[in-house]
């Protein structure tokens, strides 16, 4: 079992629709990440959140809105997606963002979102 | 930039063979490196982390070198099996500012009983 959690494990919707990516973490982790992953693609980061705060956003379109309310719950409001949106959205966390160590990141098993 | 390569892209073996992944990255001023595995439509699992002072890491079947200087790592599996049949994937942080990490295009592996 992962110790990131997202829901919904899968998603389709309409690119008129409005939904949004959840994902939850109890380790105590500060940081907290986004990435896309297209089929047989590596991962790409999207956004990073360090301790609440929007650290870093990978030029990504202003359709997709990611928001950390708190220390454990990390959300990717979505609005107005286009077909080339489809992918898995995986979320992951770390203690920090502070470099070198053993600070591995722990993944979620992502979300699957089809847009039609 | 960072940019991350691993070869092969696919590899097919009997299930017994013992056999090496490879990962090259180009900026060699890394912090870390690590190995993930995924399966078909989940997420990643870490398998194992070597910090840029190490130059291997052990974890059961699986070891893992890190040379710095020539931009290379390897990951050896031993005595493979069918359940080791994933997509393992590479990856070093994109710039020494922190955890975010920058991907190889992984290697799938089919392991035949």
């Amino acid at each position: 079992d992962t110790e990131v959690t997202q829901t919904p494990k899968h998603l389709v919707m309409g690119m008129t629709n409005k939904k949004s990516l959840k994902c939850e973490q109890h380790m105590g982790h500060r940081a907290m990440y986004w990435y896309k992953q297209k089929a047989k693609k590596p991962p790409e980061l999207m956004f990073v959140y360090s301790y609440e705060k929007l650290s870093i956003n990978e030029s990504v379109p202003s359709r997709f809105s990611p928001e950390c309310p708190n220390s454990s719950l990390l959300n990717l409001h979505l609005h107005a997606l286009q077909p080339e949106d489809s992918a898995l959205y995986l979320c992951a966390s770390s203690p920090s963002l502070a470099p070198g160590g053993l600070r591995p990141q722990h993944f979620g098993d992502g979300t699957r979102l089809s847009i039609l | 930039k960072q940019e991350v390569t691993q070869i092969p892209a696919a590899l097919s073996v009997p299930e017994g063979e013992n056999l090496v992944l490879n990962c090259s990255f180009t900026d060699s001023a890394i912090y870390n490196l690590q190995w993930f595995r995924q399966d078909p439509g989940k997420g990643l699992t870490s398998l194992l982390l070597i910090q840029s002072s190490q130059r291997e890491q052990t974890s059961g079947r699986l070891n893992a070198s890190l040379d710095k200087s020539s931009g290379r790592s390897t990951l050896y599996i031993a005595a493979s099996q069918p359940g080791d049949s994933a997509t393992y994937l590479c990856a070093v942080p994109i710039n020494n500012a922190g955890n975010m990490l920058t991907f190889g295009g992984g290697t799938r592996l089919m392991v035949k009983p």
